[in-house]
């Protein structure tokens, strides 16, 4: 039982272009959620999904796209990279009913120059 | 002004003292309270969660919930060097669905030998 894993680790990135990131959970959960993480700044929510097949809109879409195929995968999608999505990205999944826990990735650190 | 406040330190402290991390909150709806800790360079860990007003004890963390306050704090008794790490409270108004907690900005806590 891996959890929740995020491929790759980290990316160095040049303005314009693009990439994705691939958030993986092994655990059956039915919600997903990507988070950027910026120094001061605390976790902030791009997008998530509550099953698969559908995505929803958090706090910071602007510049990212996902999808949500297959249940134990939701990818993460930068079109165009711009500096300012330097950060470091966490992906989580939960559980649905209970405590509804949250398991987090270990994260990805890209870096866009 | 954010819905979750933060204090982001750094606070350090030596062995053993009691650790006290707090949150203030505006969202008068919230119901669910958590904790979460974040080593340097990994995805955040739930730590305590608790429903409504109260406190909760787990080993030497206690978490403590004033919803009168809008306040929450987490306590470590007994600090040790392996606490040093980020703490991220969080919350959220409901249960169930696809209701997204909302994180501080999270205290970073140092533990010196």
């Amino acid at each position: 039982n891996a959890g929740v894993t995020q491929t790759p680790k980290f990316r160095v990135l040049k303005t314009g272009q693009s990439m994705t990131l691939l958030c993986a959970q092994d655990m059956n959960h039915e919600y997903m959620y990507w988070y950027r993480q910026d120094p001061g700044m605390g976790l902030r929510l791009i997008h998530y999904s509550v099953g698969e097949g559908t995505t929803a809109k958090g706090e910071v879409p602007d510049g990212y796209n996902v999808s949500r195929l297959k249940k134990q995968n939701f990818l993460l999608g930068l079109e165009s990279a711009a500096p300012s999505q330097t950060s470091v990205y966490f992906c989580a999944s939960r559980t649905s009913g209970g405590q509804e826990t949250q398991y987090f990735g270990p994260g990805t650190r890209l870096l866009v120059l | 002004q954010k819905e979750v406040e933060q204090d982001p330190g750094p606070l350090s402290v030596p062995e053993g003292a009691i650790v006290s991390l707090n949150c203030t909150y505006s969202n008068s709806a919230f119901q669910y309270f958590m904790w979460y800790r974040q080593y340097s360079r990994k995805g955040p860990e739930l730590l305590m969660y608790t429903y409504s007003s109260g406190n909760k004890e787990d080993g030497r963390f206690t978490a403590q919930v004033d919803k009168s306050s809008k306040y929450i704090s987490l306590f470590i008794r007994d600090s040790q060097p392996s606490d040093s790490a980020t703490y991220l409270c969080a919350m959220k108004y409901a249960s169930g669905g696809s209701y997204i907690p909302t994180f501080g900005r999270g205290t970073s806590l140092i533990v010196h030998p």
